[in-house]
């Protein structure tokens, strides 16, 4: 089936670090996106972003589609950074289903 | 402007139990969607409805059931609780699911099945 994963499965950083996640995805999307899931367990939608460069702020994302992967970029991070970031892929003919990765756990140390 | 609002935000149910989990959003989106989240795992399509009038199925559907009550609402019933199903449920939803548009959650359900 069609899978979507991500790397590293964790990572700690000092604050004023950057870093950068990355999501493979095994089939064309037509619906990429990123989310973050603060401590509180909230999800938050970062980007949507099925092809091309994004930014918001000190984030950034960028999806090559026709290599199947994206890529979140953080920079100068934050203690408010931490938190689990998810990518999830929609894929065509899929109805507008998404399927997520695992998560990247990142862990911002003051 | 409250986004996507569930109800409750707590349950603890005995084995065998029924219950509805409430979802509403008022952003005029078409498309809506039911996770569930287990401990260390992504997220877990259970049933989604692209449009008022249509549900299907997603990826874990067994034990659940689903009501598209109108443009607004969408409920997720478990007619007979299991332990299985203890876990942290979402409602999401998007302006058109079919064309890839951002999909919005709301903050979630934890459940646990004694």
């Amino acid at each position: 089936g069609i899978q979507v994963e991500q790397s590293p499965p964790d990572l700690i950083l000092q604050e004023g670090a950057n870093s950068t996640l990355r999501c493979n995805f095994s089939d064309s999307v037509n619906n990429l996106q990123w989310f973050h899931q603060n401590p509180w367990g909230q999800l938050i939608n970062l980007f949507y972003i099925p092809s091309g460069t994004k930014q918001n702020g000190r984030l950034s994302a960028t999806t090559v589609a026709t290599e199947r992967y994206s890529l979140l970029y953080i920079s100068s991070s934050q203690t408010t950074d931490s938190g689990v970031y998810f990518c999830a892929g929609g894929f065509y003919n899929q109805g507008g289903k998404l399927i997520f990765g695992q998560g990247t756990e990142l862990s911002v140390k003051p | 402007n409250a986004g996507v609002t569930q109800t409750p935000k707590f349950q603890v149910l005995k084995t065998g139990q029924s219950m509805t989990l409430q979802c509403a959003q008022d952003m005029n989106h078409n498309s809506m969607y039911w996770y569930r989240q287990d401990p260390g795992m992504g997220l877990r399509l259970i049933y989604y409805s692209a449009s008022e009038g249509t549900t299907d199925k997603g990826e874990v559907p067994n034990g659940y059931n689903v009501s598209r009550l109108n443009k607004r609402e969408f409920s997720l019933r478990l007619e007979s609780a299991a332990p299985s199903q203890t876990s942290v449920y979402f409602c999401a939803s998007s302006f058109n699911g079919g064309t890839g548009q951002p999909q919005h959650f709301g903050d979630g359900t934890r459940l646990s099945i004694l």
